[in-house]
């Protein structure tokens, strides 16, 4: 398996709603990504888990929740969005951190926030 | 920090050669790579270079100059599904940092 699998494919949510985008990769990675991408603009960091553990957040808002239940799941907790938070989320993972690794992403979720 | 310039869109005829340049400053380098990007679907790996040179693939070369902080990737024989975003990405301080990424519009 060398795909990086994310559920839901498309999400509405409302402003109040409490919703959550999964990631999942059986490639034996160690390291995980959440990225963001607005139409037209590159994908831009927010997260960075090693071995399980948050090592990177980007200065994220707090209504973005990650967690990393085990080294092959990655999951984010969305909690009173805005509607500026619409977006392209992509998954990605990498054998590990160090800089000689390249990523894989996930074909990404679509969020929209009314 | 991180700053990746590239250019934003062009357009090229079935079977043609396109270049596609990437500036970037980084406090710290790694490695760039070079990534295709479909409309709302996801990134997928291009190229590496992390030693300055050409890096041949098929249809796909990219090239590097640390000294100049420069890439380029270089498309050949352009097919109609060349049509997408390439994206360059810089790596360092355990971080992947894209560039804007250029659009590229295949027409028959």
């Amino acid at each position: 398996d060398t795909e990086v699998t994310q559920t839901p494919k498309h999400l509405v949510m409302g402003m109040t709603n409490k919703k959550s985008l999964k990631c999942e990769q059986h490639m034996g990675h160690r390291a995980m990504y959440w990225y963001k991408q607005k139409a037209k603009k590159p994908p831009e960091l927010m997260f960075v888990y090693s071995y399980e553990k948050l090592s990177i957040n980007e200065s994220v808002p707090s209504r973005f929740s990650p967690e990393c239940p085990n080294s092959s799941l990655l999951n984010l907790h969305l909690h009173a969005l805005q509607p500026e938070d619409s977006a392209l989320y992509l998954c990605a993972s990498s054998q590990g951190t160090g800089d000689i690794y390249g990523y894989t992403f996930g074909s990404g979720t679509r969020l929209t926030v009314v | 920090g991180q700053n990746i310039d590239q250019p934003t869109e062009m357009t090229a005829t079935e079977g043609a050669i396109v270049q596609i340049n990437c500036t970037y400053q980084t406090s710290g380098f790694n490695g760039l790579f070079w990534y295709q990007q479909h409309a709302g679907e996801a990134p997928t790996f291009l190229s590496y270079n992390v030693l300055d040179g050409l890096e041949e693939k098929g249809r796909f070369s990219s090239f590097l100059s640390r000294s100049k902080g420069y890439s380029y990737l270089l498309l050949k024989e352009l097919q109609m599904k060349d049509s997408a975003s390439y994206l360059c990405a810089v790596k360092g301080n355990n971080r992947l940092a894209f560039g804007k990424g250029n659009q590229v519009v295949v027409i028959p």
